[in-house]
């Protein structure tokens, strides 16, 4: 099986501070056929379905606040908040494509509270 | 912009089955993919499979083969969820999305559908 890491499992930052998301694969997620990353972010509130923010790795959503942004490539990725606001308060999870097993795999997830 | 809505919770004994459905509004039904993803209580999410109407493909993740069916009925726009011999641990809200093909990730999510198994 695939398996997602995020670290850490939960984070406090203040507002308007920089907040920082890991997410690491056990496989490579990178399509050498197309050199894209199969590897999306979400971001989930109480009660809520989550919501889409990064895919591609690093391609914003349509309506993501560009505070938001997603780097990496291969096995290890990040998502970055550039100044939190009391808004992204949430739950944030990753998730890949693995084609080979048509597996779709989200790591464990990462609460994100204000500091 | 696509809009999922989804049937409401349900309370079903263990070694029943429950059939959740989500219709669809919005674009183009039979074009994309839709996926089922549950969430346990307090637990991450968990993809189960999918229907690609237009390609008359269903894909299940391997731990609910042989117990769980999707299927679409495109002249309503609406995907339906059937999972069998339920058990506690499946107990969970189980969500429809968008994706999966042709795109890998979910940009549209229905509201979920909390199925509580007890006795």
């Amino acid at each position: 099986d695939i398996v997602m890491t995020q670290s850490p499992d939960s984070l406090a930052v203040s507002l308007g501070e920089r907040a920082t998301i890991n997410c690491k694969s056990s496989q490579s997620v990178l399509n050498s056929s197309n050199n894209k990353n199969y590897l999306a972010w979400y971001q989930q509130k109480p009660g809520q379905p989550p919501k889409l923010l990064i895919y591609w790795a690093s391609t914003r959503e349509s309506g993501v606040p560009d505070r938001f942004s997603g780097s990496g490539s291969g096995t290890d990725f990040t998502l970055t908040i550039s100044s939190l606001q009391a808004e992204d308060v949430a739950v944030y999870f990753c998730q890949q494509y693995y084609s080979p097993l048509l597996m779709y795999t989200f790591g464990q997830g990462t609460k994100l509270e204000i500091k | 912009q696509v809009q999922l809505v989804q049937s409401g919770a349900e309370v079903k004994k263990p070694g029943s089955s429950v059939k959740v459905s989500c219709k669809a509004s919005g674009g183009t039904f039979s074009s994309y993919a839709i996926s089922w993803v549950r969430q346990a209580p307090g637990q991450g999410l968990e993809w189960m499979g999918r229907i690609i109407p237009i390609l008359a493909r269903v894909n299940y993740t391997q731990k609910f083969q042989g117990r769980i069916t999707i299927t679409a009925d495109k002249s309503t726009s609406t995907a339906y969820m059937e999972l069998t011999s339920l058990r506690s641990e499946d107990t969970a809200v189980y969500y429809c999305a968008k994706g999966g093909y042709p795109l890998f990730s979910f940009d549209y999510w229905g509201q979920g559908s909390l199925v509580t198994v007890s006795s």
